[in-house]
């Protein structure tokens, strides 16, 4: 069964700074997906970032980017410059990509706080 | 488009009540799934649904059941609740293509169960 592990519980960075989430992932499948999901306040699921196993290349949306190591088991979010609004619970996510087993495993989360 | 659309979004039950969570979307997205989201805790699933008439266990599916009659819904009961049944929930669906989508979530139920 493939398992989601998000280590650090909280991790705070200041306004305009710099800030890495780490995500590790345990699986045997070779094409699958990873997913990044931020949880405000408000309780709704937003989608962050999203990459394909089979793309080498790591994706980028705006501020917020990963560096995927496929090898390593490893999908780490990078959010630059950041601001007040990204303070929220962000999950890593991993979905198979064979259709027949396409459940959507989470890690426990990690509560972001951003210093004014 | 509405998305994913849970009802209620809150609710309080007292313990040995059933009720019925509502889920619908109308995305014709043919995987949706259920979730209990604990307080400060990721999210666990509950059941999930490769499409009308399919149903599986997820990691925590003792005191809930779910049908799916329909593409468009996946209600989830829960029959005699318990207070360890507190929590929020989330329905979700997504498509697995191709073109694969990721999943787009309903804005959650509260339920307190008393």
């Amino acid at each position: 069964a493939q398992t989601v592990t998000q280590s650090q519980p909280e991790m705070s960075v200041q306004e305009a700074e710099t800030v890495t989430l780490s995500c590790t992932y345990d699986t045997s499948e070779s094409d699958y997906y990873l997913f990044w999901y931020k949880q405000p306040p408000s309780r709704q699921m937003i989608l962050v970032i999203r990459q394909e196993a089979y793309k080498q290349q790591n994706a980028t949306e705006n501020r917020f980017s990963v560096n995927f190591q496929k090898a390593a088991k490893s999908f780490s979010l990078k959010i630059s410059d950041s601001q007040l609004g990204d303070a929220a619970m962000y999950f890593c996510a991993y979905r198979s990509a064979t259709g027949a087993n396409s459940k959507l495993t989470f890690g426990k989360g990690i509560t972001l706080s951003v210093r004014p | 488009n509405a998305g994913v659309t849970q009802t209620p979004k809150f609710r309080i039950l007292k313990i040995g009540q059933s009720m019925t969570l509502q889920c619908t979307q109308d995305m014709n997205h043919n995987y949706m799934y259920w979730y209990r989201q604990d307080p400060g805790m990721g999210l666990k699933l509950i059941y999930y649904s490769v499409g009308a008439g399919i149903t599986d266990k997820g990691e925590v599916p003792n005191g809930y059941n779910v049908s799916r009659s329909t593409t468009e819904d996946f209600p989830l009961r829960l029959e005699l609740a318990a207070p360890s049944q507190t929590s929020v929930y989330f329905c979700a669906s997504t498509f697995t293509g191709p073109p694969w989508t990721e999943a787009f979530f309903g804005q959650g139920t509260r339920l307190t169960v008393v």
